[in-house]
């Protein structure tokens, strides 16, 4: 079974600087999705980024961009430019391909999350 | 946002007595999820439905049953609840027809205690 690891429960950052969150996770897939969503303390979850493991380019969102390294199975997230808007808790998460027509439904196996702070 | 709508909000139960709990998507997407989250423990899957009437299980099932009988309504129910499924409870919805990478949108959540 697939697992996602996030070995800092919590994080700082002053703001205006850059932050880096770790993500491990263990699979024996090939091809996979990978996301990191962010939970402010309204309870929301959003979507921050998303990466295609068949893809070579790392993904990037405005501040927001991935280190994706495949063979070490790493997915970090690094913001730079840190907004006392960005302080929340940040999740990754992986999804095996989708099978439409049965097997895996999309669903998302999460990390414990990282509780991230950013000091004006 | 994607329209998706949790209720209750918030709920106090006592051990023993059934809950339901209602997502309700204007989507129209196929696919839907309920996760429960707890402190050290991220969001696990408890069931999930690819279709009307079409439901299966998630890591967390125990204690929990769902029903979907038309494509926008989504009901996770506690027969009977204890302390133990007090939690913060998500509903999400993923269109199906969509490409492979499509993320999951989440509700707001509802915050369950269980005395």
């Amino acid at each position: 079974a697939q697992t996602v690891t996030q070995s800092q429960p919590e994080m700082s950052v002053q703001e205006a600087e850059t932050v880096t969150l770790s993500c491990t996770y263990d699979t024996s897939e090939s091809d996979y999705y990978l996301f990191w969503y962010k939970q402010p303390p309204s309870r929301q979850m959003i979507l921050v980024i998303r990466q295609e493991a068949y893809k070579q380019q790392n993904a990037t969102e405005n501040r927001f961009s991935v280190n994706f390294q495949k063979a070490a199975k790493s997915f970090s997230l690094k913001i730079s430019d840190s907004q006392l808007g960005d302080a929340a808790m940040y999740f990754c998460a992986y999804r095996s391909p989708v099978l439409n027509y049965g097997g895996s439904q999309g669903n998302l196996i999460f990390g414990k999350g990282t509780k991230l702070s950013v000091k004006p | 946002d994607a329209g998706i709508t949790q209720s209750p909000r918030h709920k106090v139960t006592e051990t023993g007595t059934p809950v339901t709990l209602r997502c309700h998507q204007t989507e129209n997407h196929r696919y839907m999820y309920w996760y429960r989250q707890d402190p050290g423990h991220g969001l696990r899957l408890i069931h999930y439905s690819y279709g009307v009437k079409d439901t299966d299980k998630g890591e967390v099932s125990d204690g929990y049953s769902v029903s979907r009988s038309k494509t926008e309504d989504f009901l996770l129910t506690l027969e009977s609840a204890t302390s133990s499924q007090t939690s913060v409870y998500f509903c999400a919805i993923r269109d199906g027809g969509s490409s492979y990478n499509s993320p999951l949108h989440f509700g707001n959540g509802t915050r369950l205690t269980v005395t």
